[in-house]
């Protein structure tokens, strides 16, 4: 059974446009998450984090939110540009409540492509 | 900063060969880890080091796959009678561990294809 799930497998964004990843948790016991970008043939390139006791953290282009009722994060990129197109990975962990400091629970990802 | 470096990049093998792979972490980073990925999935944990000690194992590492980081810098993956299934992307991650929100820096993997 998933615990963190990308229901999306892709999306295509224009340009300068916004893009919106979204990433659903079914553990109530995670408490730290984070957006990680790959390109092929490349390893996972750490993006941005979030603690469970925020409910947004921004960081240039990138901010995420973090809906803990709703056990729900989403990643939002403006302005996006082409060199954005790659695999988003949500990923989770429980460090605070005994499991393992990076064992990471990752999302399938979604394929983001932005066109010019 | 040289990045986490994992050799080969590329192994084919056939069904029954053992195989071992190689990951220098990032220097100084006491924490090491090894993941695996298949595609259309997401990266799965498979075990971690913290220095020389292997502190925990997933139950996808069956016994035929060891795990080794003898001085607590580098580190290998060893999978004996390989498997069909064993075919898949194997990545490496290294943390300095500094606080309990870790984020793990990973390197460009190893490639398996089992014939």
């Amino acid at each position: 059974d998933q615990q963190v799930k990308q229901n999306s497998p892709s999306l295509s964004v224009q340009e300068g446009r916004i893009s919106i990843l979204n990433c659903d948790y079914t553990n109530s016991m995670f408490d730290y998450f984070l957006w990680y970008k790959k390109y092929p043939a490349e390893g996972p390139t750490f993006l941005i984090s979030i603690s469970s006791i925020k409910d947004k953290n921004e960081d240039g282009r990138f901010t995420v939110f973090l809906n803990k009722s709703a056990k729900h994060l989403s990643l939002h990129i403006v302005p996006s540009q082409p060199g954005d197109s790659a695999v988003y990975f949500c990923a989770a962990s429980a460090p605070r409540y005994g499991g393992s400091q990076g064992n990471l629970i990752f999302g399938k990802g979604t394929k983001l492509s932005v066109k010019p | 900063d040289t990045g986490v470096s994992q050799d080969p990049r590329h192994k084919i093998t056939k069904r029954g060969q053992n195989v071992t792979f190689r990951c220098d972490p990032i220097s100084e980073h006491n924490r090491l880890y090894w993941y695996r990925q298949t595609l259309g999935q997401g990266p799965e944990f498979l075990t971690y080091f913290q220095n020389e000690a292997q502190l925990e194992k997933s139950r996808l590492l069956s016994d035929r796959f060891s795990a080794e980081r003898p001085k607590g810098s580098f580190s290998t993956l060893e999978i004996q009678r390989t498997e069909q299934g064993d075919s898949a992307m194997y990545l490496c991650a290294s943390s300095p561990y500094r606080s309990v929100n870790e984020k793990l820096f990973f390197g460009s993997g190893t490639q398996l294809s089992v014939l």
